[in-house]
């Protein structure tokens, strides 16, 4: 089962918006909808920031937000913020695994 | 709160088994928690190890199913990895963590614990 691709790095100034893509196939992104975000500052537990393509944990802030078109997810950051820099990971269920991690995505903020 | 802590060694000589457990508090394992074991090899991505339910039932990522025992211990409210045979392609830091279903997101997490594989 290969990984999701994501880009590397992505960057944005304070107050833009930034996008995430996150490209499987039509076995993993492409059939289910079991698509997950997660922000991961190093050293700190992963959290948990988009499930099921589009919806929001409890407590997470109206500024992210997922959407998915064929086999591309994708996360949004609106207003980016400092604190927005981060790693960012995509998974999805998949037809061979019941989960699939991203390749990540580095987030800079100017 | 639900709260999930790794233990074991930091240190495994290659060709050895490594073996972590992950304790957690502030709800029951039993209650339905798939849990997982998660890693994430130095400067590079996370990958999904595997999971086991409360049953014992146990899912494995392909890739690694040939060397991974994931067990359960509910009566101690604790879960644990065994990676056998591993080489230096194996050190990482190593996360647990749970879903309230096989398809569920990951919504708690451990920190997270470093496990080197060196002579």
């Amino acid at each position: 089962q290969s990984a999701l691709t994501q880009p590397a790095s992505v960057s944005g100034s304070p107050g833009q918006s930034i996008t995430i893509s996150c490209t499987g196939t039509s076995t993993d992104v492409g059939g289910y909808n079991y698509v997950s975000w997660y922000q991961h500052h190093p050293g700190k537990a992963p959290k948990l920031i988009i499930y099921e393509v589009d919806t929001r944990p409890s407590g997470i802030s109206f500024r992210f937000s997922g959407s998915k078109y064929g086999h591309t997810a994708s996360l949004t950051i609106s207003g980016l913020q400092a604190e927005d820099e981060a790693d960012y990971y995509c998974t999805s269920y998949s037809r061979s695994s019941p989960c699939v991690f991203g390749t990540g995505t580095k987030v800079t903020v100017l | 709160q639900v709260q999930l802590q790794e233990s074991g060694p930091g240190l495994v000589k290659p060709s050895q088994t490594l073996s972590l457990t992950c304790t957690v508090s502030g709800g029951s394992i039993s209650s339905g928690y798939y849990s997982s074991w998660i890693r994430q090899h130095p400067g590079k991505g996370l990958e999904w190890i595997g999971y086991i339910y409360y049953t014992g039932s146990t899912y494995y990522n392909p890739s690694l199913k040939s060397r991974v025992t994931i067990s359960v211990d509910t009566s101690n409210n604790q879960f644990s990895l065994k990676l056998r045979s591993v080489t230096a392609a194996d050190t990482a830091v190593y996360y647990c963590a749970t879903s309230a279903g096989s398809v569920a997101p990951f919504d708690y997490w451990g920190q997270g614990t470093l496990v080197t594989v060196s002579s």
